[in-house]
């Protein structure tokens, strides 16, 4: 099963930051924290990845809090394109165990 | 464009009848994943191997389904004997596994399965 949390769907306006939260109180200590996204009929896309700290990259930022129980994935500036399902994974090497995901619908 | 890429992309199939699919690779990648994914769900794993060698399969992957990497590049998916319920989308991924390092995966484009 999915060991994480995550809001069925969220809307943002074009050119926002776009903010979505991720609940994974059972992670263990060297369990990463994974999101990737999936557009319509498209296989899922790697976003961004982190242990303890926060990361980011030409994509996106991770923000995870300090006790790891919960992150946020943040696309500074979202467009049109950027309309799609978000997943928040935890693992340790080997399977990804997706949940269901949150779409995110961003509109102008 | 991720580097993996899977044949054929769609596949319209009989009740009953074989079906193989091919996954390539990134080439330097030693690790290849399998995934299903029906309509408005997440991927499921399947099976996945590092190099030439399958290490988990998932109790999905009944005995009509079997996957081979034989030269540790691309991999094959076969199902044997189709059935409706077979019909999804098919996920290949591959990441590169070192001592030390994290694990992202980069998905294909998938191939789509109906069977009729």
């Amino acid at each position: 099963d999915a060991k994480t949390t995550q809001p069925p769907s969220m809307d943002c306006a074009e050119g926002r930051a776009a903010n979505l939260p991720c609940n994974h109180s059972t992670i263990s200590g060297n369990e990463y924290v994974y999101w990737y996204r999936q557009i319509h009929s498209q296989g899922p896309q790697y976003i961004i990845h982190g242990l303890k700290n926060n990361e980011t990259n030409e994509m996106a930022s991770l923000i995870i809090t300090e006790d790891r129980k919960s992150s946020t994935l943040i696309l500074p500036h979202a467009t049109l394109r950027d309309t799609a399902v978000y997943y928040c994974i935890v693992e340790y090497g080997n399977k990804l165990v997706f949940g269901a995901g949150t779409i995110l619908r961003v509109k102008s | 464009d991720t580097g993996v890429s899977q044949d054929p992309r769609h596949k319209i199939t009989k009740r009953g009848q074989n079906v193989t699919f091919r996954c390539d690779p990134i080439s330097e990648h030693n690790r290849l994943y399998w995934y299903r994914q029906t309509l408005g769900q997440g991927p499921e794993f399947l099976t996945y191997f590092q190099n030439e060698a399958q290490l988990e399969k998932s109790r999905l992957l009944s005995d009509r389904f079997s996957a081979e990497r034989p030269k540790g590049s691309f991999s094959t998916l076969e199902i044997q004997r189709t059935e409706q319920g077979d019909s999804a989308m098919y996920l290949c991924a591959s990441s590169l596994i070192t001592t030390g390092s994290s694990y992202e995966q980069y998905f294909g484009p998938g191939t789509r399965l109906t069977v009729t």
